[in-house]
């Protein structure tokens, strides 16, 4: 039973486009959102997160959206740059739990 | 501070095989977490320490599993009688209290052969 999800396996921008990396969830629990960046050989880096009493936060190139009402969210970075190039995981905290549940991943290509 | 450490990073072993994989998380940190990553698919939490007690067990920890933190400084991940299925990426991560962005590691890849 996948809570998260993410339902693009891969996504190739130009550099110096947008990115916009999606995300669905169907329990209406979750009541925080992060972002993770994956290179290989490397765990997972945190990137980004939002509480569900906000629809938007920024840091730099690095905007989240949430929509509650669709449960979706999205990842945006502008300017993409090469070394943006990753996995990138969707992930989400139940309120009152300790655990995060991850989605299964969006391959980010920058092309140069 | 090197981050969240994570020993060995790789590991073959034969089936019915134990083994024992060893996290050093950020020394500030009291959350100590360990998560399982299989090919395709997002990490899935296993378990989780605050200091010293494990707190909360995942249903995928089976009993041939087992986790400690004594003193609430580095942690083991031990499985007994390893089976193919284990075959999977072990990350450790840590953060402190209430801080949900986690430092993970480099993960063990274990393989079963």
């Amino acid at each position: 039973d996948q809570q998260v999800k993410q339902n693009s396996p891969s996504l190739s921008v130009q550099e110096g486009r947008i990115s916009i990396l999606n995300c669905d969830y169907t329990n209406s629990m979750f009541d925080y959102f992060l972002w993770y960046k994956k290179y290989p050989a490397e765990g997972p880096t945190f990137l980004i997160s939002i509480s569900s009493i906000k629809d938007k936060n920024e840091d730099g190139r690095f905007t989240v959206f949430l929509n509650k009402s669709a449960k979706h969210l999205s990842l945006h970075i502008v300017p993409s740059q090469p070394g943006d190039s990753a996995v990138y995981f969707c992930a989400a905290r139940g309120t009152g739990a300790n655990n995060l549940f991850f989605g299964t991943g969006t391959r980010l290509t920058v092309i140069p | 501070d090197t981050g969240v450490s994570q020993d060995p990073r790789h590991k073959i072993t034969k089936r019915g095989q134990n083994v024992t994989f060893r996290c050093d998380p950020i020394s500030e940190h009291n959350r100590l977490y360990w998560y399982r990553q299989t090919l395709g698919q997002g990490p899935e939490f296993l378990t989780y320490f605050q200091n010293e007690a494990q707190l909360e067990k995942s249903r995928l920890l089976s009993d041939r599993f087992s986790a400690e933190r004594p003193k609430g400084s580095f942690s083991t991940l031990e499985i007994q009688r390893t089976e193919q299925g284990d075959s999977a990426m072990y990350l450790c991560a840590s953060s402190l209290q209430n801080n949900y962005g986690y430092t993970f590691g480099s993960g063990t890849r274990l393989t079963v052969v």
